[in-house]
This record gives C-alpha cells, structure tokens and sequence, in this order.
C-alpha cells in the first residue's frame, strides 16, 4: 500500500517570502501525484497534479511542484507568498484507480502580513 | 452552480443516534467517494462508488453504510453513533475512477456527537 509523508506540520512565513513544502510517498510502482489546498472554511481544491511528463508542474496562483523519482519526492514551491496563501495544503498520491487518493498529514501554512 | 454539494454542513446529535449525510454531483461524473477528516485534519477515504456499484470498502465499521440512488448521488448513513465518528465527512467525485483524475470535493458536513 502507498504512503504519503509531508514533513512540515506548521509553517509560518512573511508575505513575499519562498515557500517549498515537502512531500515524500512510498510505493514502489507508478503512481499519481496531487497537491490540494484546503483554505479556512473551505473545501479542497487541487493546485496541481502529475501523472507523466515534464517533471515540473505548474499549477494556479503561482504553484508549481517537482516530481523527482530517485527521491520519492512531489514538493510544493511558490516563489513569492502572498497573506491569501494561508491554507492547509495536502499533498496526496493515487497508485491505482481503485484505491482511492492516500493523502499525507497536510501542512498549516500561515502567512503573516 | 455548486459542482459537488452536502447537506448538513453541521450535524449535531446524541451518542446511539442514526444519521445521513446527502451528497450530489452535477458535473456528470461516474465515480463519488467518502472522505473523513479527524481534529488533526488527517483525511482517509472510506467508500468509493463507481456507477453506483461500490469499488473501496475501508475499514470503516459497519455501522457506516454507503447508499447510491443513482450516479449523482452518493449518500452516507451511520448508525448507532460513537463520540469517535465526530469528524468533518468530504464527499467527492471523479470523472471515472482513474488514477489519474482530479477528485474534486465537497465542502464537508462537520459532524459533532455528544
């Protein structure tokens, strides 16, 4: 069965600041990667995903990920935070079409004005 | 135009009590799934539906029990409530049921037991 790890819990950072949020899965076949955001009082919504391709996805509101394989790694990157940033983002993994997306602990992001 | 919709958004109810939860989809897809979310905001599916025939069956006790209507509806009934089930439940849906598609979800009934 697969696993998805996020290593961050809580992050805190000022506005126009780079964000990369950490994001590690175990499964030893192909798998699907996804980031959902999560903002107060909301529902989720999907950033971005990969599934093939160029490596490096771009998503809205400036997001973009990098898958690397060699590292079982799907990280989130924004160059420059803005307030409205602040969410709970989930990093998720989907191996096969009946298992369902396995999602991570998610990480709070706060971003101070 | 709400894409995928839950009714309650709030729940509050007695310990040993029965309850439903009602999701629907507009957006014509094939496959609705449940989500739980716990206080630390961890999210775990239970069910999946594809076509109204169910696919994934956590370990979710059996109290919890998945009803399919039709394909835009997947609704969620719990019997014999625990202070355990207290949690947020996300309904979603998917275009097949690949891997590959985008789930897109509901805004969540935050379900309280007392």
């Amino acid at each position: 069965a697969q696993s998805v790890s996020q290593h961050n819990h809580h992050v805190i950072l000022s506005e126009a600041a780079s964000l990369e949020l950490g994001c590690n899965y175990s499964y030893g076949g192909t798998v699907n990667l996804f980031w959902y955001v999560q903002y107060p009082g909301q529902h989720l919504q999907l950033l971005l995903k990969y599934f093939s391709g160029d490596p490096l996805v771009k998503g809205i509101k400036g997001f973009e990920a990098e898958f690397i394989k060699s590292k079982f790694s799907f990280n989130l990157r924004k160059p420059s935070v803005q307030w409205s940033d602040t969410a709970e983002y989930f990093c998720a993994v989907n191996a096969g079409s009946a298992d369902g997306l396995t999602f991570g602990k998610g990480t709070h992001l706060i971003i101070q004005p | 135009d709400t894409a995928v919709s839950q009714t309650p958004k709030y729940l509050v109810t007695q310990m040993g009590n029965d309850k439903s939860i009602k999701c629907e989809q507009n957006l014509g897809h094939d496959t609705m799934y449940w989500y739980k979310q716990d206080s630390k905001k961890f999210l775990k599916i239970m069910f999946s539906y594809n076509n109204k025939e169910l696919i994934i069956n956590e370990t979710v006790p059996n109290r919890f029990s998945p009803k399919s209507p039709d394909k835009a509806h997947l609704n969620l009934h719990i019997n014999s409530l625990e202070l355990g089930d207290s949690a947020v439940y996300f309904c979603a849906s998917s275009l097949q049921g690949k891997s590959t598609d985008t789930q897109y979800f509901g805004p969540g009934t935050r379900l309280t037991v007392l």
